[in-house]
C-alpha cells in the first residue's frame, strides 16, 4: 500500500540547515511528484515545495531562497532542505503524495531552538 | 497569491445534524479545490477532490459542491468521529494555497 514516511532531526539551532527525508513506498517517484507541507503548532497548512515525477521543483516564494528539494528515485527516497532557520520554522513536517495530495506521511515535528 | 477564506472558523453541532463548512477563494479556481480532515494529532486525510469527488474509503456522508470562488463542504449527519478541523485548499494556481481551517465540534 503506499506510504509516506519522514525522517530527520527534531531539535536544530537557529541559523542551521534543516534536511529532512521523504521515504516513499507502493508507487514510483517517477509516476507521482512528491510535495513537502508544514503546520505550526496549533496552527494551519503551509505549501512549501513540489517536485514534480520529472523532476523539475516548484517552489513557494516566501520560502523559495532557503528551500531545495532533490530525489534519489532509487531509493525511493525525497529530501528537503532549508537553511538559515529561525524559530518561527519550528512545525511538523509532512511529505504527501502527488497534486492531489492523496497520501500524507506521519508528519515530523521540528523544533528550531535559539 | 490567492487567498482561502473558510468560515466559520469554529462550528458546533449536535450528532445527526447537517453542517456545512465554507471556502471562499480570493478569485476563481476552477473546482480545483480539496477538502482535508484532520484529527487531532493525526496527519490531514484528503475527503473530497476537485470540488465534489469523494476520496475511496471516505463516508457518504460526505459531500462536497461550489464553483468559482465558493465551495461548501457538508456532512449530511454529523457523527461523533466527524470531530476534526478541515482545510480547504486550491490547486488551481500557484503557490498552492490552504484555508485557515474550521474546527468542528459536537454539542
Amino acid at each position: 500500500q503506499v506510504q509516506l514516511k519522514e525522517s530527520g532531526p527534531v531539535l536544530v539551532q537557529a541559523s542551521e540547515t534543516l534536511s529532512l527525508t521523504c521515504t516513499v513506498s507502493g508507487f514510483s517517484l517517477t509516476n507521482y511528484g512528491v510535495i513537502w507541507v508544514r503546520q505550526p503548532p496549533g496552527k494551519g497548512l503551509e505549501w512549501m515545495g513540489i517536485i514534480w515525477r520529472n523532476g523539475n521543483t516548484d517552489y513557494n516564494s516566501a520560502l523559495k531562497s532557503r528551500l531545495s528539494i532533490n530525489r534519489d528515485t532509487s531509493k525511493s527516497q525525497v529530501f528537503l532542505k532549508m537553511n538559515s532557520l529561525q524559530t518561527d520554522d519550528t512545525a511538523i513536517y509532512y511529505c504527501t503524495r502527488g497534486a492531489l495530495l492523496d497520501y500524507w506521511g506521519q508528519g515530523v515535528m521540528v523544533t528550531v531552538s535559539s | 497569491d490567492i487567498q482561502m477564506t473558510q468560515s466559520p472558523s469554529v462550528l458546533s453541532a449536535s450528532v445527526g445534524d447537517r453542517v456545512t463548512l465554507n471556502c471562499k477563494a480570493s478569485q476563481n479556481i476552477n473546482k480545483y479545490l480539496n477538502w482535508y480532515q484532520q484529527k487531532l494529532g493525526e496527519a490531514p486525510k484528503l475527503l473530497i477532490y476537485n470540488t465534489n469527488n469523494l476520496q475511496t474509503g471516505i463516508p457518504s456522508r460526505f459531500s462536497g459542491s461550489g464553483s468559482g470562488t465558493d465551495y461548501t463542504l457538508t456532512i449530511s449527519s454529523l457523527q461523533p468521529e466527524d470531530v476534526a478541523t478541515y482545510f480547504c485548499f486550491q490547486h488551481n494556481s500557484w503557490p498552492l494555497t490552504f484555508g485557515s481551517g474550521t474546527k468542528l465540534e459536537i454539542k
